[in-house]
């Protein structure tokens, strides 16, 4: 069975400082891989996907990620963080083949920024 | 284009009652998900369909829950007899077949 750690439930950066939240899978074969971000009252975002290629990926709002097979890990990182990033960010793990697209997500780690 | 939409955003029922969360995908996406997120935790799979289908509702917790599609659009899941434990955050999404989903605002429903 497919499962997701996010091993940070909580994480507080200061605005401008660097961010790196972590994501480790458990997947019998290549998943796809998803970051969604949450905030308070709202649906979720896609902030990036990976598939296949290349392991480091760009998405939306200046966030990439590592794919990393040998450590199971999917980190997500951005070089600044801003005011506006805090959120609830959830990573996911799907399948790379079947029918459909059947997520499971972690347990999130809440983002607060301080100025 | 108009993303994914929900109805009611908040529902408050008294312990009993049945309730009907509306879930309003994007136009032309065959794929449709429900999931339920409880306070503090990720979403958890509930059901799924392809079209008008039910492939998949391995996720309902119990016969309260049923959901449904009948032409390929629109969905409702109904909740019956609700109890406490049912109180979360109901979230449906939608995709072109095996694309990413595309989440809505979700209904937040509380029991009392």
């Amino acid at each position: 069975a497919q499962s997701v750690t996010q091993p940070d439930i909580h994480i507080t950066v200061s605005e401008g400082a660097s961010l790196e939240l972590r994501c480790n899978y458990s997947y019998g074969a290549t998943p796809y891989l998803f970051w969604y971000v949450q905030s308070p009252g709202q649906g979720l975002q896609l902030l990036l996907k990976y598939f296949s290629g290349d392991t480091l990926v760009q998405g939306i709002k200046g966030f990439e990620a590592e794919f990393k097979r040998s450590q199971s890990s999917f980190n997500l990182r951005k070089p600044s963080v801003h005011w506006s990033d805090a959120a609830e960010y959830f990573c996911a793990v799907g399948p790379s083949s079947g029918g459909y697209q059947k997520v499971t997500f972690g347990t999130g780690t809440k983002l607060q920024v301080i100025p | 284009g108009a993303g994914v939409s929900q109805s009611p955003r908040y529902k408050v029922a008294k312990r009993g009652q049945d309730v009907a969360l509306r879930c309003d995908p994007i136009s032309g996406h065959v794929s449709l998900f429900w999931y339920q997120q409880a306070l503090g935790q990720g979403p958890e799979f509930l059901t799924y369909f392809q079209n008008e289908a039910q492939l998949d509702k391995s996720g309902l917790p119990s016969d309260r829950f049923f959901a449904e599609r009948p032409e390929g659009s629109v969905s409702t899941l109904k909740i019956q007899r609700t109890q406490q434990e049912d109180s979360a955050v109901y979230l449906c999404a939608s995709s072109l077949y095996r694309n990413e989903q595309y989440f809505g605002p979700g209904t937040r429903l509380t029991v009392t």
